[in-house]
């Protein structure tokens, strides 16, 4: 089944936050985030596994709530750059670790105005 | 350089005839993958391969054809295009054991069926 993100889309001015939120209704091994700008390839952010862990590299982390089967995407100070849709695609809970592709969601677009 | 390419980057095609969408890496990546992507939609898994000569069906295979001989080349065939199967496909890849590792998209074709 495929992930529910929220929001649909975002509009924010150049160093304001945002939170993007993925949820799906069957167990996770992992969550996947990728930003894709129009018209290109998706480009993979960060991989959150089981646990809870919380990620991040510059101004952007992800959090992982395994009991709740949710992940969340924090942009902080955001960038024009950042501007772009945003996937999460989760992983199934399979013994070993799962073998198959990603369940993607339907993406969160984020527009930076300057 | 390596990476991950797909042909032909653009096509159009017509009703009723088989088309071939390409998809090399030169990472030896064992998994490789097809999705396609539309309005609405997300990205949606067609076809996944663990190895060569492994393949399996992803959410949305029907219309579709795979074959793995070679690790690098992963070609999707649409043995008789439908309009319905107009869409961006995407082809991917990843190193190792499914879902804890990111995926490295090609790409795209963009593909026409009048």
């Amino acid at each position: 089944q495929q992930p529910v993100q929220s929001p649909q889309a975002v509009i924010l001015r150049e160093g304001e936050d945002a939170v993007i939120n993925c949820s799906s209704s069957k167990a996770l091994y992992s969550v996947h985030w990728y930003r894709q700008k129009h018209g290109e390839a998706p480009v993979f952010l960060m991989i959150l596994l089981k646990g809870g862990e919380q990620k991040g590299h510059d101004k952007i982390s992800a959090s992982f709530n395994e009991k709740k089967q949710q992940s969340s995407l924090y942009l902080t100070a955001s960038q024009l750059s950042y501007s772009g849709t945003y996937f999460c695609g989760t992983g199934a809970m399979y013994s070993g670790g799962g073998a198959d592709g990603l369940t993607f969601g339907k993406g969160t677009h984020l527009i930076i105005q300057p | 350089d390596a990476g991950i390419t797909q042909s032909p980057r653009y096509k159009i095609t017509e009703t009723g005839r088989q088309v071939t969408l390409m998809c090399h890496q030169t990472w030896s990546h064992s998994y490789m993958f097809w999705y396609r992507q539309d309005l609405g939609h997300g990205l949606r898994l067609i076809y996944y391969s663990a190895a060569a000569d492994i393949t399996d069906k992803g959410e949305v295979p029907d219309g579709y054809v795979v074959s793995r001989s070679k690790t690098e080349n992963f070609p999707l065939t649409l043995e008789s295009a439908t309009r319905s199967q107009t869409s961006v496909y995407f082809c991917a890849s990843t190193p190792g054991l499914g879902s804890n590792q990111p995926q490295h998209f090609g790409d795209g074709t963009r593909l026409s069926i009048l």
